[in-house]
């Protein structure tokens, strides 16, 4: 297995382009989200789903869209990129069941740079 | 809102002692409490989860133990070596939701 997979790694953007992060994961798992990692910020949660044709927000999702319409592949959008927006992106899968109780498995991230 | 806090300075650790990380949390009762390991450059890897009514897990030279009175948990590495120095993460919940909260997270190292 692949697990948990994500394109590009590295993207520099400029300000008020737009490009789709690409995640996807071979596990069966109906539960994916994607996060942002800042220094001295930790992770924080931008979009969830718990299965094809089901997403909800996070903590912090303006500028951001996502779609799930395969229980493999969940995209991340970012419509009109802010040099706010610059940040490393982290996708994670996991098995869906009483909310916590099961682990994340998580991409090798994307550097995403917005100048 | 809910908050975690983990300890943001560095932790240096002389091999073979153990390290102790800390992990205190607010403003509610999660059922659950994740633990994962990050190295520079890469995504986290998951280590432990210990649920509300155990007081204590282990595996292999982890430890980790979960207090819901102090609303704390404390993970332990045990005859640490080198190899152990990342970032350490905590994680939870919000009860009946699928948001996962980290913390900020605390780097180890460990000196030879």
């Amino acid at each position: 297995n692949a697990g948990v997979t994500q394109t590009p790694k590295f993207q520099v953007l400029k300000t008020g382009q737009s490009m789709t992060l690409q995640c996807a994961q071979d596990m069966n798992h109906e539960y994916m989200s994607w996060y942002r990692q800042d220094p001295g910020m930790g992770l924080r949660l931008i979009h969830y789903s718990v299965g094809a044709g089901i997403t909800d927000q996070g903590e912090v999702p303006n500028g951001y869209n996502v779609s799930r319409s395969t229980t493999e592949d969940f995209p991340l959008r970012l419509l009109s990129a802010a040099p706010s927006q610059t940040s490393v992106y982290f996708c994670a899968s996991s098995m869906t069941g009483t909310s916590g109780r099961y682990e994340q498995y998580f991409g090798p991230g994307t550097r995403l740079t917005v100048t | 809102s809910q908050k975690i806090e983990q300890n943001s300075e560095a932790l240096n650790i002389q091999e073979g002692k153990t390290a102790t990380l800390t992990c205190n949390y607010t403003n509610y009762s999660p059922a659950y409490l994740q633990w994962y390991r990050q190295d520079p450059g890469r995504g986290p890897v998951f280590l432990l989860l210990i649920r509300e009514n155990e007081k204590e897990k282990r595996k292999e030279r982890l430890k980790v133990t979960f207090d819901t009175t102090l609303k704390q948990s404390l993970f332990h590495i045990t005859a640490s070596q080198p190899a152990d120095s990342a970032t350490y993460l905590c994680a939870l919940d919000e009860v009946g939701t699928y948001k996962y909260i980290f913390g900020t997270g605390t780097r180890l190292k460990v000196l030879a």
